[in-house]
């Protein structure tokens, strides 16, 4: 089980809105640690694609954006394009845990 | 470009033993915080390890604690996973990745490896 908590899949219309949702506790989220999302793609190194909750790397679309509030954070991808396909993950640190989290994944379509 | 690429991964038993090693290009892993990111099948990801600029102080999560070490070489920009005691469990795809501070503290990672495939199997 993940000490994150993600939807198993979003999916939206070309040029819809998505959002994903991380879910945590007191420990991670809550505790004022950095939320960073990354896309996964099957074969390939993981993309990162928010990082610090709000901030996103050269490269990466301005469509592409996220917040944090409380043991929460999400990832919202504006003006969605079939090359957003994919699976999506949060990641944080837990300090009871002593380590770096994840969440399961959220799977992106495009239908 | 910076980059990452993994290898030593394979087919070992239960109770075998495996050394990942790591290659970074385009950048000097010496001034990081370096990382091992596993993916079980069907799962999401999990941190494995990780290690300080200068080799000291590893870190590891509480599954592989005791049966796994973290090491590096900077003068040859290499990281490595020595794997023992093996598990059923232990089968992933094993990453790694560079760390990066948010804030001087815990951060994020990138860029990252494509990963190299562990099975632990009979």
């Amino acid at each position: 089980q993940s000490a994150l908590t993600q939807p198993p899949s979003v999916s939206g219309a070309p040029g819809q809105r998505v959002t994903i949702s991380c879910t945590g506790r007191g420990t991670n989220i809550g505790a004022g640690y950095g939320v960073h999302w990354y896309q996964l793609l099957p074969g390939t190194a993981p993309k990162l694609v928010l990082y610090g909750n709000t901030n996103r790397p050269s490269g990466v679309p301005e469509r592409f954006s996220g917040s944090k509030s409380g043991t929460s954070a999400s990832l919202a991808i504006s003006g969605l394009q079939a090359e957003d396909e994919g699976v999506y993950s949060c990641q944080s640190y837990d300090s009871t845990l002593s380590a770096y989290v994840f969440g399961a994944g959220t799977t992106v379509s495009v239908l | 470009e910076m980059q990452l690429v993994e290898s030593g991964g394979g087919l070992v038993q239960p109770g075998g033993s495996l050394r990942l090693s790591c290659r970074a290009s385009g950048f000097s892993i010496s001034a990081d915080w370096m990382s091992w990111v596993r993916q079980a099948p069907g799962k999401g990801l999990e941190w494995v390890a990780n290690i300080k600029k200068d080799g000291t102080e590893p870190y590891y999560v509480e599954s592989v604690r005791g049966r796994f070490t973290i090491s590096r070489d900077n003068s040859r920009n290499l990281l490595f996973l020595q794997m023992n005691s093996l598990r059923a469990e232990d089968t992933a795809v094993y990453h790694c990745a560079r760390e990066h501070d948010f804030e001087a503290a815990f951060g994020y990672f990138d860029p990252w490896g494509r990963g190299t495939e562990v099975t632990v199997s009979s």
